[in-house]
């Protein structure tokens, strides 16, 4: 299994401002997600972390918006750039400690973001 | 595309009442299946899992089977209680390429057990 903690656990920002989401997990992980769950709603995929290299995005997420970093097999960081009031959501970060689809992905306590 | 479909809520029962969640899901290839839950306040745990054709999942209390034929993964309880007030979201991911990388949800279901 993997723990994984976030930080911050809540934020209140203001628009056109920045916010860095930290992710650490306390085992080596092969595959780091980051997801965001917008009031109400379901969980949506931003991207994969990828370590060493770029993240993969999903449609309709833009690496100027979410840029991600994945220094090591431990830690992500997810930012939210230039806010606006949409962004508000949650946002998770969730780890899978090998490659095998079939493989529970574990998740962190979520990061709540309110844009003013 | 994949897809999972879920009951809507909210549903309401009382305590020691017998709970089911409908999942259905849409797939291209052989799709894990996972329940996860969502405490008020807190991040997603997951409640159980099957890899498999009529596989069970079971954790607390809970229970649900692998039916590739109906392609479903009903959530059951036989008894609940009020600390299982919560939302609930059903899960997929595929064993294929970049698509086995991501877990696609259902919209969830919030359930309320009231004493």
């Amino acid at each position: 299994s993997a723990v994984i903690s976030q930080k911050p656990s809540r934020d209140i920002c203001q628009r056109g401002t920045s916010l860095t989401i930290q992710c650490q997990v306390d085992s080596q992980v092969t595959m780091m997600f980051w997801y965001r769950q917008q009031p109400g709603q379901s969980l949506t995929l931003i991207a994969t972390a990828n370590q060493g290299s770029e993240a993969t995005y999903e449609s309709g997420f833009v690496i100027d918006k979410f840029p991600i970093s994945r220094p090591n097999l431990t830690f992500s960081t997810l930012t939210v750039s230039n806010m606006s009031p949409e962004d508000s959501s949650i946002y998770l970060c969730s780890a899978r400690p090998g490659l095998a689809f079939q493989e529970t992905q574990y998740f962190g306590p979520g990061t709540r973001l309110l844009v003013l | 595309g994949d897809s999972v479909t879920q009951m809507e809520g909210p549903v309401t029962l009382s305590e020691e009442a017998f709970l089911t969640i409908n999942c259905t899901y849409t797939a291209t290839g052989y799709p894990s299946l996972f329940w996860y839950v969502q405490y008020p306040g807190e991040g997603l745990q997951l409640l159980l899992k099957a890899t498999k054709a009529d596989d069970k999942g079971s954790n607390k209390g809970f229970e649900a089977t692998y039916r590739k034929e109906t392609t479903s993964f009903h959530l059951e309880k036989g008894s609940v209680q009020v600390s299982d007030s919560a939302v609930y979201f059903c899960a997929l991911t595929l064993r294929s390429g970049a698509a086995g990388n991501k877990l696609t949800f259902g919209g969830g279901t919030r359930v309320l057990v009231k004493p």
